[in-house]
């Protein structure tokens, strides 16, 4: 079935470093999509959202990337912080009025001091 | 403001015993609502999810339920828990194109 899904399932980098986070996704339904950080035992918080007719977003420290034609999203992170540490989740949000909302499987970031 | 309620934080529940989790929205009227669960070191998986007061559409069959007495409130419900039913249990809305996740429960089952 439809299905978003991260490339890797960890990944480590030093501080200060830039941080690149991937995601694949196979819905061609999907008309948003949304990054995530999560602290273990926390909810879901909010980073960066994208929507299906831009291919680049700006926030504080992170950009999205969205290339619709391979249906492949990233996160990219600058200067990446210890704070940083976190599990990342891509999500879908599928075009239609439930709006359901479908995840990746989550990259854990650890950030080396 | 808008906010999402979601209580217990944590609960320990034998097996066989009933569930009810509850979620409470603020600041907004009409909005979908969401209930996820999450297992340890796995994604949210979406349970239910109602566009409306009474209406309740299930994504997964299991031994959960769901509720919405009222626009704002959001009931997880079972009649007997199995210990496959632990994890992480999250609440969320969708509104004015803006989706937020409550604190979420952990539950276990004994």
């Amino acid at each position: 079935g439809e299905s978003v899904g991260l490339h890797l399932p960890t990944l480590s980098v030093q501080e200060g470093d830039n941080s690149i986070i991937n995601c694949a996704y196979s819905n061609s339904a999907s008309d948003y999509f949304i990054w995530y950080k999560q602290e273990s035992g926390k909810g879901p918080q909010f980073i960066i959202d994208i929507r299906s007719n831009m291919d680049k977003r700006q926030g504080q420290r992170v950009t999205v990337l969205l290339n619709k034609t391979v249906k492949h999203l990233s996160l990219q992170i600058a200067a990446t912080q210890p704070g940083d540490s976190a599990v990342y989740f891509c999500a879908e949000v599928i075009s239609g009025s439930a709006r359901q909302l479908t995840f990746g499987s989550g990259t854990q970031l650890t950030v080396l001091p | 403001s808008q906010t999402i309620h979601q209580w217990p934080a944590t609960l320990v529940q034998p097996v066989g015993s009933p569930l009810s989790l509850e979620c409470t929205v603020e600041g907004t009227s009409n909005p979908n609502l969401y209930w996820y669960r999450q297992a340890a070191g796995r994604g949210l998986q979406l349970l239910f999810y109602s566009v409306g007061i009474g209406q309740i559409s299930s994504e997964v069959p299991q031994n959960l339920s769901a509720s919405r007495p009222q626009d704002r409130q959001f009931i997880l419900s079972s009649k007997k828990l199995l210990l496959s039913d632990s994890g992480f249990y999250l609440c969320a809305w969708w509104s004015d194109e803006v989706y937020t996740f409550g604190s979420g429960t952990r539950l276990t089952v004994v």
